[in-house]
């Protein structure tokens, strides 16, 4: 099965632990993103890459760090600098078709403060 | 300006009904318009998108409308399932070749039998 998987499903933080949210795409697509999703807030941009080695700040980045070593892999790491971690996040991946690019999204990982 | 106005925030729609949520944006680069369709816990899926070249696209019983002069576009969900109970979201880019889509907030749709 083609598809983006997002790891775990949900994950709890302790005060000041850094933590890190998994996104593994098989869809072989060039682009990647990372969204934080708070209720009656729509999804936030927080990273994206559009290459292996290379990623972009979004609207909302200060608190979190990525890494896009591997085409198929983006992970999200949440620091402790992120003073207010919870959220859902979602990961997508997008490709081009018909000429309009189009973006995929995992499952989501909800994240807790304990 | 990268805003995209959603509303209405929430929506209460009879079986059979018709739904319709509207979004406005500022940005006149903006080249392309999804909707996505989100069910709680899960990821938002793709439900049907829009270039401004065309005034309306249909897709069973999902049709955007579009209106460019007016920087305004809207979904429609013609015969309302309890099914279609779901956050729905527009979006707008650039376009091809831009990485970036900026969300409206989103509108919970009920359908009540």
């Amino acid at each position: 099965d083609g598809g983006i998987t997002q790891s775990p499903k949900y994950l709890f933080r302790k005060e000041g632990q850094n933590v890190t949210l998994s996104c593994e795409q098989n869809l072989n697509h060039d682009a990647m993103y990372w969204y934080r999703q708070d209720p009656g807030q729509g999804l936030r941009l927080i990273y994206y890459s559009q290459i292996v080695n290379d990623f972009q700040k979004g609207d909302i980045a200060e608190g979190y760090s990525v890494s896009r070593e591997k085409k198929e892999s983006f992970p999200l790491t949440v620091t402790s600098a992120q003073k207010n971690p919870t959220a859902f996040y979602l990961c997508a991946s997008s490709t081009v078709l018909s000429g309009e690019e189009t973006q995929y999204f995992g499952p989501g990982t909800r994240l807790l403060v304990l | 300006q990268q805003q995209v106005k959603q509303s209405p925030q929430s929506l209460i729609v009879q079986k059979g009904g018709i739904s319709i949520i509207n979004c406005a944006y500022e940005n006149t680069a903006f080249d392309y318009f999804p909707w996505y369709q989100q069910f709680p816990g899960k990821g938002p899926a793709l439900l049907i998108a829009i270039r401004p070249d065309v005034s309306e696209k249909k897709e069973g019983r999902f049709t955007i409308s579009f209106n460019k002069s007016a920087k305004q576009f809207s979904l429609h969900i013609m015969d309302s399932q309890p099914g279609d109970s779901a956050t729905y979201f527009c979006a707008a880019s650039p376009g091809a070749g831009s990485y970036q889509l900026t969300f409206g907030k989103g509108t919970k749709l009920s359908v009540i039998p």
